[in-house]
Order: C-alpha cells, then structure tokens, then sequence
C-alpha cells in the first residue's frame, strides 16, 4: 500500500518567516495530495490540496508543490503568524480513490 | 448545520469489555471512515466505506469492526478492547471516495484500562 513519509517531525520559525514541510510518497499512481491543520484539542481541518495534473497550488499566503517525477510534495507557508501555530498533515489518495494515507505530522510553532 | 458527530466524545472502560463509538453525519456523504491517532504516527486510517453496506479494511483494522447499514451512520466497534486500543479517534466523512475533503468529526478519546 501507500507509505507517505514527512519532515520535519517539529518545526519553529520567527513570525513573518517561511515554513517548509516535505512529504514523499511511494505509490506511483497517488494522484490526490491534501493538507490538513490541527489546532490544539481540535480536529483537522482541510488548508489546501493538489491534484496530480498540477504542479502548484496558492491560496494567499499558502502555496503547495508536487513533484511526481520525485515523488514528493511540499507545503510553503509565507509571512507565518502566531494563528499558523499547529500540527500539520499531509496525506496521498492513490489511483483507486478509495484510500487516503497520511503523513506522521509536523509541528509548528510561530515564535512572536 | 452541516456536520459530523461523535459519542461518546471521552471514554474510559476496562479490557474486554464490548464498546461502539457512533458517527453520524447530515451531509448526505457517500465516503466515511475511521481513523485512531496517536502521537508520531499521525492518522491511521482503521475502515472505510464508500457507500451504504460496502466497507473495507484500512490500514490498521485489527481488533474493530464497522457497519454501513444507512448513508448517515458509520459506527466503530471495538468488541474486545485493549490498552493498545487507547487513542483519539477520528470520523470522517467525503462527498464521495476519498479524493475529496473529508470532513471530521469532533474526536473521541478512548482509554482502555
């Protein structure tokens, strides 16, 4: 099955820098690619997504990078504020539709 | 309001002992599933179902059960439970297969004496 692999485990920025979290994946027919945010005692909840036939994705200050060819994608966050501050997953959906695999988690912290 | 809901949302109960968590939602979905998540491994998806009475084994479904018996309720059953059962569990929902957003239900955390 699917296996998707994220890093950084943790990851602490100065408010107003970037973030950058990595995943990879390992079944070459995912062709779905979400993120999800988790709040403190909350659940996740869906910031942005990608599907396979593109190659990056923006929302303000979110943006989102797929490499099929490598096998990866990536979660870009500009000019962080204190509110960025959660756990954040990504997750592959492979060709059948009918799984979504997620990554272990990133933790972010916007130090003020 | 459109939504997915859990109950018990805290539960505390002894090894053996039969419990169900339900999950209902009102968005008319077609795809639901569970999820325990545990600290360092994310969300592990348990079962999925993409339609009413067809469900399948996700990645971790050893030790729980599921029904689809009616579009809206998608309940966890945890016929035997173990200490290794103790997580925060996760319903969700999609408008149809996985590729869509899912949306979650409010948690409920299960601890297994």
């Amino acid at each position: 099955g699917e296996n998707v692999e994220q890093h950084p485990s943790t990851l602490s920025v100065q408010e107003g820098d970037s973030a950058v979290i990595k995943c990879t994946y390992s079944d070459s027919a995912s062709n779905y690619f979400p993120w999800y945010k988790q709040e403190l005692g909350k659940r996740p909840q869906l910031i942005i997504d990608i599907r396979s036939n593109v190659g990056e994705k923006k929302d303000q200050r979110i943006a989102v990078t797929l490499n099929k060819t490598a096998k990866h994608f990536s979660l870009h966050i500009t000019e962080t504020q204190p509110e960025d501050s959660a756990v954040y997953f990504c997750a592959a959906v492979g060709g059948s539709a009918r799984q979504l695999t997620f990554g272990s988690g990133t933790q972010l912290t916007v130090l003020p | 309001e459109a939504q997915v809901t859990q109950n018990p949302r805290y539960l505390i109960t002894v090894t053996g002992k039969k419990l169900t968590v339900t999950c209902s939602q009102n968005m008319n979905h077609e795809y639901m599933s569970w999820y325990r998540q545990d600290p360092g491994l994310g969300l592990r998806q348990i079962y999925y179902s993409m339609n009413v009475e067809v469900t399948d084994k996700g990645d971790v479904p050893e030790g729980y059960k599921v029904s689809r018996k009616e579009k809206r309720n998608f309940p966890l059953i945890l016929e035997s439970p173990s200490p290794n059962q103790t997580s925060l569990y996760f319903c969700a929902s999609s408008l149809t297969q996985a590729h869509n957003e899912q949306f979650f239900g409010p948690g409920t955390r299960l601890t297994v004496l």
